[in-house]
């Protein structure tokens, strides 16, 4: 596709659910990130993939919280046991290459934004 | 760490109207610095961009200045249309740790009216 895709767009889940949130990345970028926006927030870093390799998972915010991008491609953030306090915006973005303190653009999907009732 | 502040909204313009919002950091080294928008129903865009201290990132009207000196880079727009009207992130990229990650403002939203 043209840009970055996510799916679904929309999930409710009731509390204890688990889920699982798929980002497709442009095709040929190296770098993946997952950022969360809460309601009236900016988006803030969860984790970081280059090619297959997760770097940073510095921004999940627990163990309920895991991400993989196993063949280098799709990326899967999957939140277990979901809580009130996971309802938010889920945003994939994927560049080019990597670069040290460069400017490479970012490329932002539509996200998911999640409710937990 | 790496933080940025901007102002908060909404702002609301009259059509033609000169725009600023603020924006400052705080950031170990020298960050690269950029401005999103989001228009309603849509993702996040690169508005524009600058990498180093007094450069000037311009796109559609819109300019924005990195001063080092006042860790500062407001968006600036002579004259908003109606079409402007959105939320505007400003950001920053760090280079040291996890350099490619944006940390973003709260956002501003911005509201034109004929």
């Amino acid at each position: 596709g043209a840009g970055v895709s996510q799916s679904p767009r929309y999930k409710v889940a009731k509390r204890g659910q688990d889920v699982a949130l798929r980002c497709d990345p442009i095709s040929g970028h190296v770098s993946l990130f997952w950022y969360q926006q809460a309601l009236g927030q900016g988006p803030e870093f969860l984790t970081y993939f280059q090619n297959e390799a997760q770097l940073d998972k510095s921004g999940l915010p627990s163990d309920r919280f895991f991400a993989e991008r196993p063949e280098g491609s799709v990326s899967t953030l999957k939140i277990q046991r979901t809580q009130q306090e996971d309802s938010a915006v889920y945003l994939c973005a994927s560049s080019f290459r990597v670069t040290s303190g460069g400017a490479d653009e970012q490329f932002f999907g539509p996200g998911t934004r999640l409710t937990v009732l | 760490g790496d933080s940025v502040t901007q102002m908060e909204g909404p702002v609301t313009l009259s059509e033609e109207a000169f725009l600023t919002i603020n924006c400052t950091y705080t950031a170990t080294g020298y960050p690269s610095l950029f401005w999103y928008v989001q228009y309603p129903g849509e993702g996040l865009q690169l508005l524009l961009k600058a990498t180093k201290a007094d450069d000037k990132g311009s796109n559609k009207g819109f300019e924005a200045t990195y001063r080092k000196e006042t860790t500062s880079f407001h968006l600036e727009k002579g004259s908003v249309q109606v079409s402007d009207s959105a939320v505007y992130f400003c950001a920053l990229r760090g280079n040291t740790g996890t350099a490619s990650k944006l940390t973003f403002g709260t956002g501003t939203r911005l509201q034109v009216t004929l």
